[in-house]
C-alpha cells in the first residue's frame, strides 16, 4: 500500500497569508491526488480532485500542484473561514489512503 | 436536493455485530461507485470499503478484511455495511461516500458506532 506523509501536523498562520501543506507519496501516484476540508463535528468536504482541479464552489485561493510523489495544498490569502483540518487522499488500485492531517488555526 | 443519510449505528461489544445502511436521494445511485469511510474519536480518516456500480468483487482494507462485507441495493438506492467480530478499535463516526474521480466527493452526516465491553 501507498504510504502518505503529510506536513505539517498543524499550523497556525493570520489571515492574508499564503499557506502550504505537503503530501509525499511512498511512491508515484499519477494524478490520482485529492484534498479535503473537515470542520469540527461536520463531515469532510472535497476541495480538491485529480491534483489541481477545484470543485464546484470551492474559492479560487485555494489552489492544487505537484507530481509523482510530492504534492502541495496552498491557500493563497487565508480567509477566517479556513480553519479547519485538511487531508491529502490519494488513490492506488483499489486502495484509498488519507494522509494524517494539519489543523489550521488563524491567529 | 442531493444527500446520502446514515443509520444502524450504536453500542455494540466485542465480538459482536451491527449493520450500517446509507440512503441515496438526489442522484443516480445505481450510477455511482460507493465506498465507507471513518474516523476514530479524535484521529483522521481511514476508507474502509468500496463497491462498484454493479456490487461486483467488493473491496476491503486489510483491518477489516474478513469482518465486514459492503454491499448495495440499486433499487432501493441504498449502500450497507456488515460489521462482524467487532473489535474496540472499531470505535468511530462512519461515513457513507460517493466516490468519483478516485476520491470522495459527496459524504453522509456519518454515524457513530461504539465498541465497549
Amino acid at each position: 500500500d501507498i504510504q502518505m506523509t503529510q506536513s505539517p501536523s498543524t499550523l497556525s498562520a493570520s489571515v492574508g497569508d499564503r499557506v502550504t501543506i505537503t503530501c509525499r507519496a511512498s511512491q508515484n501516484i499519477n494524478r490520482w491526488l485529492a484534498w479535503y476540508q473537515q470542520k469540527p463535528g461536520k463531515a469532510p468536504n472535497r476541495l480538491i480532485h485529480e491534483v489541481s482541479i477545484l470543485d464546484s464552489g470551492v474559492p479560487s485561493r485555494f489552489s492544487g500542484s505537484g507530481s509523482g510523489t510530492e504534492f502541495a495544498l496552498t491557500i493563497s490569502g487565508l480567509q477566517p473561514d479556513d480553519f479547519g483540518t485538511y487531508y491529502c487522499q490519494v488513490y492506488n488500485y483499489y486502495s484509498w489512503t488519507f494522509g494524517q492531517g494539519t489543523k489550521v488555526e488563524i491567529k | 436536493e442531493v444527500y446520502l443519510v446514515e443509520s444502524g449505528g450504536g453500542l455494540a461489544q466485542p465480538g459482536g455485530s451491527l449493520r450500517l445502511s446509507c440512503t441515496a436521494s438526489g442522484f443516480n445511485f445505481q450510477n455511482e461507485e460507493m465506498n465507507w469511510v471513518r474516523q476514530a474519536p479524535g484521529k483522521g480518516l481511514e476508507w474502509v470499503s468500496h463497491i462498484n456500480i454493479a456490487g461486483d468483487g467488493p473491496f476491503h482494507a486489510d483491518v477489516v478484511k474478513g469482518r465486514f462485507t459492503i454491499s448495495r441495493d440499486n433499487a432501493k438506492g441504498s449502500l450497507y455495511l456488515q460489521m462482524d467480530s467487532l473489535r474496540v478499535d472499531d470505535t468511530a463516526v462512519y461515513y457513507c461516500v460517493r466516490e468519483r474521480e478516485n476520491s470522495f466527493d459527496m459524504w453522509g452526516q456519518g454515524t457513530m458506532v461504539t465498541v465497549s465491553p
